[in-house]
């Protein structure tokens, strides 16, 4: 069966650190995979999707950055982290069209 | 882009008793599928039923069921025989192919599901 990891699950940075959030997908090929951040007693929004190795798509302009250096893994980066990157991170695999999305269990990532 | 509106942000239920939470979207698709998910206080995301949308016949998962209205761009989720363990965030995410060939969820903001003993 398919799984997928996301860590770390607690995360507190200063303002103006780097960032890199992890997410691996296991029993599956070429899937679909997302990036969404939820704030606090809100809905998700999508921040970056990938269809294969080194696509990325962004949706919001942001000073976050995504990256998939392999078939089942999707990394978010920042090279400078600001308050308003606090919230709630989660990660996503899809098999495509009309198949539902399955999430990680979410970075809780707060800026101090 | 779509829209999907949760008219209600909150919700109480009597334990085994029956609720329906809405939601409403604009879409100018004609092929794409909808789903309910569930995020209890752990923040996980659990799915919980899914819909096509050029099927007419109403999902059904156990005792989570929508009521769809696709001229009405309407996706009720009715949670019969209500349990504690439902008590959760709800959100209505419909779906669409995007430019980039990656299929997209567009989430509500979520309707709070308090279950009372």
């Amino acid at each position: 069966s398919q799984t997928i990891h996301q860590w770390p699950a607690t995360l507190v940075q200063p303002v103006g650190s780097p960032l890199s959030l992890e997410c691996t997908v296991e029993g599956t090929s070429n899937p679909n995979l997302y990036w969404y951040r939820q704030a606090a007693g809100r809905g998700l929004q999508l921040l970056f999707y990938s269809v294969g190795i080194g696509q990325i798509s962004s949706e919001v302009p942001q000073n976050l950055s995504a990256s998939r250096p392999q078939d089942r893994q999707f990394i978010l980066s920042s090279k400078k982290l600001l308050l308003s990157d606090s919230g709630f991170y989660l990660c996503a695999w899809s098999l495509g069209r009309g198949q539902p999305q399955h999430f990680g269990d979410g970075t809780r990532l707060s800026i101090l | 882009a779509q829209t999907v509106t949760q008219s209600q942000p909150e919700m109480s239920v009597q334990e085994a008793e029956t609720v329906t939470l809405s939601c409403t979207y604009d879409t100018s698709e004609s092929d794409y599928y909808l789903f309910w998910y569930k995020q209890p206080p752990s923040r996980q995301m659990i799915l919980v039923i899914r819909q096509e949308a050029y099927k007419q016949q109403n999902a059904t998962e156990n005792r989570f069921s929508v009521n769809f209205q696709k001229a009405a761009k309407s996706f009720s989720l009715k949670i019969s025989d209500s349990q504690l363990g439902d008590a959760a965030m709800y959100f209505c995410a419909p779906g669409t192919y995007s430019g980039a060939g990656s299929y997209q969820l567009t989430f509500g903001k979520g309707t709070k599901l308090s279950v009372i003993p």
